[in-house]
């Protein structure tokens, strides 16, 4: 079974209104992390926002918020008012802590492109 | 946040030759540091995590040889892409962590090399 679930194709939005870009998530450890990523043409990954599986409130960075609902394993972005600069593709990934040490690594979901309108 | 430089940005090459693409963490140390390669509108594969002074660990169905991984310091890892051919050509992306061995550290992305074989 895929560890990070994106099914999204693709999103629109129009500028200056809220998105929510989901994200599933299937682990059996009780200790993960989930990151949001965003990758602009350039190609460059952006570190967004971050989720601990224990953590007791959903997550902020600005105007980035993490949608958390553990029992539905499900990690969702919202975005507040959408900007252009926020046409990108947005990549949900998990780590494990079945992975400790140095080694962990990041499992990554397929992605979805965010498109913002003006 | 953390800075991850990656060199060349991009680099076009003869099929044959062998391409060397470096990653360094600017301000930081990296015990870890992660190698993916990415088609257009697809996700990351990780290829490699490579350690600090010892032997790089490859995911299932990369090539050892074909991909050299060289991490002889905290703040520098070295992608060796030998005998590259078209098939080679892709979008290559480091990573570094900064602390080991714990699910809440962030992963922090270089900008990625574009190599194109001829």
């Amino acid at each position: 079974a895929q560890k990070i679930t994106q099914t999204q194709p693709g999103m629109f939005v129009q500028e200056k209104e809220a998105v929510t870009l989901d994200c599933t998530y299937d682990t059996s450890d009780p200790s993960y992390g989930l990151f949001w990523y965003k990758q602009p043409s350039s190609g460059e990954m952006i570190f967004l926002i971050y989720q601990g599986s224990y953590d007791q409130q959903n997550a902020t960075e600005g105007r980035y918020s993490l949608n958390f609902q553990k029992a539905r394993k499900s990690a969702n972005l919202v975005i507040s008012a959408s900007q252009l600069g926020d046409s990108a593709m947005y990549f949900c990934a998990m780590r494990e802590v079945g992975y400790t040490g140095a080694n962990s690594k990041l499992t990554f979901g397929k992605g979805i492109t965010l498109s913002v309108r003006p | 946040g953390a800075v991850v430089s990656q060199h060349p940005s991009w680099v076009i090459c003869k099929s044959g030759t062998s391409v060397k693409i470096e990653c360094r963490s600017l301000d930081f140390q990296a015990t870890t540091m992660f190698w993916y390669r990415q088609f257009p509108k697809q996700s990351l594969m990780l290829m490699a995590t490579s350690n600090e002074g010892s032997k790089a660990t490859y995911e299932q169905g990369v090539e050892k040889d074909k991909f050299l991984i060289n991490h002889a310091s905290l703040t520098l890892s070295t992608l060796t892409v030998t005998s590259a051919h078209p098939e080679d050509s892709s979008f290559y992306i480091c990573s570094a962590r900064d602390i080991a061995g714990t699910v809440t550290d962030t992963q922090y992305f270089g900008p990625g090399t574009r190599l194109t074989v001829l």
